[in-house]
């Protein structure tokens, strides 16, 4: 069955990176786009980051365009999230995301999550 | 961006009731709408996409309808496993934008 699994999470200071990973299995992540979606504590769900199944195109929310990027490494079957020069407002949990629709789309239904990777900026 | 206006927050609700939440778009966004179901401490899962299509496997007391600007997403006969917060997603143009949830209790 299709299963996500988000790694890299931690406590850091602010300014400081974090590189965060998405395992996926049960599917053949080549023919997918991937994208990560966060949730501040006690709060709704933000839209973060998409790539495109072959990682060519890629989008960004305003408020981390500049200091985020999104990549994947489809012959190992994940996609990371590199998180630079973080700020606290950054707190919260990340998941990535499939795509529920194959290959060219880049927007739909998120149709399959991770559980999430915890990321707590603080000094 | 386009905002995504969702109603109520939170609900007071009891086992066996009908239930209606509203999403509204800033814009016309046609059918472009997701909801999810997102309990404690857990990733959201998908219930119903392009605003009426019940995702594979999600019980069929879940329904969705609407397009354009107006939407709503109803729980037919509520069952105790329901009780979670749901959230409608725009994705007729990226950012995907999210409604800020409805959050359901027990009354």
């Amino acid at each position: 069955q299709v299963q996500l699994v988000e790694s890299g999470g931690g406590a850091v200071q602010p300014g400081r990176s974090l590189r965060l990973s998405c395992l996926a299995s049960g599917f053949p992540l080549r023919n997918y786009a991937m994208h990560w979606v966060r949730q501040a504590p006690g709060k709704g769900l933000e839209w973060v980051a998409a790539m495109s199944y072959d990682g060519t195109t890629d989008h960004y929310a305003e408020s981390v365009k500049g200091r985020f990027t999104i990549s994947r490494d489809n012959s190992k079957n994940r996609v990371f999230l590199q998180m630079n020069s973080l700020k606290v407002e950054d707190t919260g949990i990340y998941y990535c995301a499939r795509l529920g629709s194959i290959v060219a789309a880049m927007r739909g239904r998120l149709d399959s999550w991770g559980q999430g990777t915890q990321v707590a900026v603080s000094s | 961006d386009i905002q995504m206006t969702q109603s109520p927050s939170s609900l007071s609700v009891s086992v066996g009731d009908r239930v209606t939440i509203t999403c509204r778009a800033s814009q016309d966004i046609s059918n472009s709408l997701n909801w999810y179901q997102q309990k404690p401490g857990k990733a959201p899962d998908l219930l119903i996409y392009d605003a009426s299509l019940l995702e594979t496997g999600v019980p069929s007391r879940f329904s969705g309808s609407g397009s354009g600007t107006d939407f709503t997403f109803t729980i037919n006969s509520l069952r105790p496993e329901d009780i979670a917060t749901y959230y409608c997603q725009q994705y007729d143009h990226l950012p995907l934008t999210f409604g800020q949830g409805t959050k359901l209790e027990i009354k």
